[in-house]
């Protein structure tokens, strides 16, 4: 069983910079499993932000960025905003005949 | 505008059979992918499995599989996630979203509204 995991929770004050990182149980997160970002906020479905690795959506705020860190995909956040508050979740391709994604636990950021 | 809408909530009895929908509208429908995904009350995302409406490719997430039937209507442009017998433990959230790749790059861009599920006796 494949397992997805990061940060439970994050706090970070207005202004400031934050990292939210993503490991795979398999091993090393390398441009392969091509990670994708996805903000969820209550109430709402999730909304998408970065694709494979680095990539912005059109909509993705210039403060956002993703990247791989020391083995782990990562996103970070420069200038937080209050409204950034939210659930953050990464999913990672593992590829085979079934195409198959895992997503992470999530990362509950708080904005302080 | 790329928008994928999903059919209203539901609420049903344990052991009957159910079929949510999500259709594509803005775009090529045929030439995406459609994931389904999975929100439990107060949990995060589970990635469900997949269908290429194109050809009715389909995969399934090795957790999912057997539990659940994707298809697709291409026709009219719409995706289905059904049950042939609900459990108590099907009550969530379910979104549909749109996926595309190739050997450099893989992307879930637009999601769906979300169909609420509830199950219960």
């Amino acid at each position: 069983q494949t397992v997805v995991t990061q940060e439970p929770s994050l706090t970070v004050s207005p202004g400031g910079t934050v990292t939210l990182t993503c490991a795979s149980s398999t091993g090393a997160v390398t441009s392969g499993y091509y990670p994708n970002w996805f903000q969820q906020k209550p109430g709402q479905a999730p909304r998408a932000l970065i694709y494979s690795t680095s990539n912005k959506h059109s909509w993705t705020p210039a403060r956002f960025s993703g990247s791989l860190l020391g083995g782990k995909a990562a996103l970070t956040l420069s200038g937080v905003q209050p409204e950034d508050e939210a659930e953050y979740y990464c999913l990672l391709y593992y590829g085979g005949a079934q195409l198959n994604w895992v997503f992470g636990g999530g990362t509950k950021l708080t904005v302080l | 505008e790329v928008q994928l809408v999903q059919s209203g909530a539901e609420v049903k009895k344990p052991g009957e059979s159910l079929k949510i929908s999500c259709k594509g509208s803005g775009y090529s429908f045929t030439s995406y992918w459609i994931g389904w995904v999975r929100q439990m009350p107060g949990k995060g995302l589970e990635w469900m499995g997949i269908i290429y409406p194109g050809d009715s490719d389909t995969r399934y997430s090795p957790s999912f599989q057997g539990q659940v039937t994707i298809s697709a209507d291409k026709s009219i442009s719409t995706a289905y996630l059904q049950w042939s017998s609900l459990k108590a433990s099907d009550t969530a959230m379910y979104y549909c979203a749109r996926e595309a790749g190739d050997s450099s790059s893989w992307y879930v861009d637009y999601w769906g509204q979300g169909t609420l599920v509830t199950v219960s006796s």
